[in-house]
C-alpha cells in the first residue's frame, strides 16, 4: 500500500518561504509516475499546485508559478514543495499525493494516493 | 482555463436516497473528469475516473457517467458513511488541472 506522510512547520512567518517534505512508503519515487502538491484553504476548495516526475520534469499551477519550487531525493523517497513570499492567502492545508497520467487518449488522469494533509497557518 | 461548475453545492438527503451531482466544463474536456470524496479533516479520496471508472474498493452505488462538458456523480443508495463533499476534477491538458467547487451531502 503506498502511503505519503507530510512534514514541516505549522507557522510560516509573511514574506517568508514555506517549506514541506513528503516522505513516500510502499512505493518507490523512482518507479515511475508524477508526485503533486495539492492545497486547501479552510473551508475552501482544492487547488493544484504543481508535480514533478523523477527528477527531471516539473509542472506549476501558472497562477502559482513564479513563487513554486518542487523537488525530489530519490535516495529518501521523499519529494520537497517550496513557496516563497508567501501571504495569509498561502493559509492552507497541503496534501502531497501520486498523481497517475497515462497519456492521451486515456483519460487516466487523477490523485490516486493522498497524505493526510498539514496545516500551515502564514502569520506573524 | 477550464473552469468547473459544480451543483448543487449543498444537498440534504436521507439514507437510502437517490443522490446526483453534476459538474459542468467550460469547454469540452473528452472524459478527463474525476470524482472524489473529502470527509471533514481528511485528505480526498478517489472514487471515480475517466469519468466513469470505478476506483478499485469503492462500494458498485458510486456511478459516473458524461463526457464533453456535462458530468454526473450518482449514489444510488446513500448509506451513513457516504455523507461527505464531493469534488469534480477535470484534467483536459495535461499538466494542468483544476477542481471544482464541491458539493457537500448532509443528513436530511
Amino acid at each position: 500500500q503506498v502511503q505519503l506522510q507530510e512534514s514541516g512547520p505549522g507557522l510560516v512567518k509573511p514574506s517568508e518561504t514555506l517549506s514541506l517534505t513528503c516522505s513516500v512508503s510502499g512505493y518507490s519515487i523512482s518507479n515511475g509516475h508524477y508526485w503533486g502538491w495539492i492545497r486547501q484553504p479552510p473551508g475552501k476548495g482544492l487547488q493544484w499546485i504543481g508535480i514533478i516526475y523523477h527528477s527531471e520534469s516539473t509542472y506549476y499551477n501558472p497562477s502559482l508559478k513564479s513563487r513554486v519550487t518542487i523537488s525530489v531525493d530519490t535516495s529518501k523517497n521523499q519529494f520537497s514543495l517550496n513557496l516563497t513570499s508567501v501571504t495569509a492567502a498561502d493559509t492552507a492545508v497541503y496534501y502531497c499525493a501520486r498523481r497517475i497520467y497515462y497519456g492521451s487518449g486515456s483519460f487516466w488522469d487523477y490523485f490516486d494516493f493522498w497524505g493526510q494533509g498539514a496545516l500551515v497557518t502564514v502569520s506573524s | 482555463d477550464i473552469q468547473m461548475t459544480q451543483s448543487p453545492s449543498y444537498v440534504s438527503a436521507s439514507v437510502g436516497d437517490r443522490v446526483t451531482i453534476t459538474c459542468r466544463a467550460s469547454q469540452g474536456i473528452s472524459s478527463w473528469l474525476a470524482w472524489y470524496q473529502q470527509k471533514p479533516g481528511k485528505a480526498p479520496k478517489l472514487l471515480i475516473y475517466g469519468a466513469s471508472t470505478l476506483q478499485s474498493g469503492v462500494p458498485s452505488r458510486f456511478s459516473g457517467s458524461g463526457s464533453g462538458t456535462d458530468f454526473t456523480l450518482t449514489i444510488s443508495s446513500l448509506q451513513p458513511e457516504d455523507f461527505a463533499t464531493y469534488y469534480c476534477q477535470q484534467a483536459d491538458s495535461f499538466p494542468e488541472l483544476t477542481f471544482g467547487g464541491g458539493t457537500k451531502v448532509e443528513i436530511k
